[in-house]
């Protein structure tokens, strides 16, 4: 049950766009449209911001996308603003037995 | 209004029991795919355990043999039953709806602290 693999930071000044990446094998990201990106603030809760790949749950702004080319899914987020810093996730179905498996994190600066 | 209260965490010594649970509200439990996930302080998040609709279960191999999840459908509630507990079992166990769909749902957490 191997972790997926994310950059442990990233940073962007406001009003740019920065990309996360995430990458897995062929029995999770790349086997399944089943990743998910969530948002997570100092002592809250993960907040879904992107689910099956690319899809956005309602009240999720579409400055957050999401993508996925082979085993690697990446979020997206243009037009920085400050209160984009925060913790990002990546998950992914990976079996029945192996249900979800997760990313490592990545820190977003905003510059 | 969709709901999950986690309680049940606390301080408890290193190969000591604990049992936590997941209070739901607006949906019924049994009709979910319902999950625990972890996370220990600074660090990621870590799934734990899911319950399918038919009873299927699985773990995670890090809790896999010390750690059991059930739901008690008259009580629209989920546990998580925590044996043989170790300093890595440290963090906040927050229990999930659905999860990798849009009708995913978390809860705020419960905290877990094994230490002597």
């Amino acid at each position: 049950q191997s972790a997926l693999t994310q950059p442990p930071s990233a940073s962007g000044s406001p009003g740019q766009s920065v990309t996360i990446s995430c990458t897995g094998t062929s029995s999770d990201v790349g086997g399944y449209n089943y990743v998910s990106w969530y948002q997570q603030h100092p002592g809250k809760a993960p907040k879904l911001m992107i689910y099956e790949v690319t899809k956005r749950p309602s009240g999720v702004l579409d400055r957050f996308s999401g993508s996925k080319s082979g085993n690697t899914a990446s979020l997206t987020v243009s037009g920085l603003q400050a209160e984009d810093e925060a913790d990002y996730y990546c998950s992914s179905y990976g079996g029945s037995n192996n249900y979800v498996v997760f990313g490592g994190g990545t820190k977003l600066t905003v510059l | 209004e969709v709901q999950l209260v986690e309680t049940g965490g606390g301080l408890i010594q290193p190969g000591g029991s604990l049992r936590l649970s997941c209070a739901a509200s607006g949906f019924i439990v049994s009709d979910n795919y319902m999950s625990w996930v972890r996370q220990a302080p600074g660090k990621g998040l870590e799934w734990v355990s899911v319950i399918y609709r038919g009873g299927s279960t699985y773990y995670a191999d890090s809790v896999k043999g010390r750690f059991t999840i059930s739901r008690d459908n008259s009580k629209n509630t989920l546990s998580l039953q925590m044996n043989s507990l170790r300093a890595e079992d440290t963090a906040v166990y927050y229990c999930a709806r659905d999860m990798t769909t849009v009708d995913e749902y978390w809860g705020q957490g419960t905290l877990v602290t094994v230490s002597s």
